[in-house]
């Protein structure tokens, strides 16, 4: 079945060091990919995505390749700011149109960043 | 365009009692799913409803239902509460629910005592 597998942290970082966050996936048919952030006391945002493999997705500095051949699809930014401090959750989303996959994300269970001034 | 809307935002219930929470998705979405969010389990699938049908439904006992109007509002239902069942309830809505991504209202936080 479909899963999502990222690394759980907690990340802390100083403001302007580089952030990873490590997500690898399971899909039996075509998926696309997603990261959300999650802000304390609010719901889920999209934070950016990629819909097919080495699209990458971008926003607000943040960035994200899908790779087929290793399955993942990295969250990464180059220099943090305080107010990315969130949790991120890595999702996909899969095309196969099965029942069971219909309107469903599959989430990893989160990672929770914090950036210190 | 307006955003998800959930109401009511926070809830407080005592254990037995049901309760009903409520959607309002994105203008032209047709597709609503539910998630429960829990510290223990993350995030989980409930339900998606596309054109006022159940679609797909997720690993939830019974007492965890849901249906959509023709105007895609959506609404859940929890019967019998358990205290396992305090969360944060997402809502999502998407323009067909299939690859598209889900936009996601800012939840609903039930608590039951």
């Amino acid at each position: 079945g479909d899963s999502v597998t990222q690394m759980e942290g907690p990340v802390t970082l100083s403001e302007e060091a580089c952030l990873t966050i490590n997500c690898t996936y399971t899909a039996t048919g075509y998926p696309s990919l997603f990261w959300y952030v999650q802000y304390p006391g609010e719901g889920l945002q999209l934070l950016l995505k990629a819909t097919k493999a080495d699209d990458k997705g971008s926003n607000k500095g943040f960035e994200a390749t899908y790779r087929k051949e290793t399955t993942s699809f990295h969250l990464e930014k180059g220099s943090v700011q305080v107010s990315d401090s969130a949790v991120y959750f890595c999702a996909l989303s899969d095309k196969g149109n099965r029942g069971s996959t219909l309107g469903r994300l599959y989430f990893g269970r989160g990672t929770q960043l914090t950036v210190w001034p | 365009k307006a955003g998800v809307t959930q109401t009511p935002r926070y809830l407080i219930k005592t254990r037995g009692q049901q309760v009903t929470l409520s959607c309002s998705p994105i203008s032209g979405h047709r597709s609503v799913s539910w998630y429960q969010q829990t510290p223990g389990q993350g995030l989980q699938f409930l339900f998606e409803y596309f054109s006022e049908t159940q679609r797909n439904k997720g690993n939830f006992p019974g007492r965890f239902s849901g249906r959509q109007f023709s105007n895609s509002r959506s609404e859940m239902n929890v019967s019998t509460l358990e205290l396992g069942d305090s969360a944060l309830y997402l809502c999502a809505s998407s323009l067909r629910g299939d690859s598209y991504e889900q936009y996601f209202g800012p939840g609903t936080r039930l608590t039951v005592t």
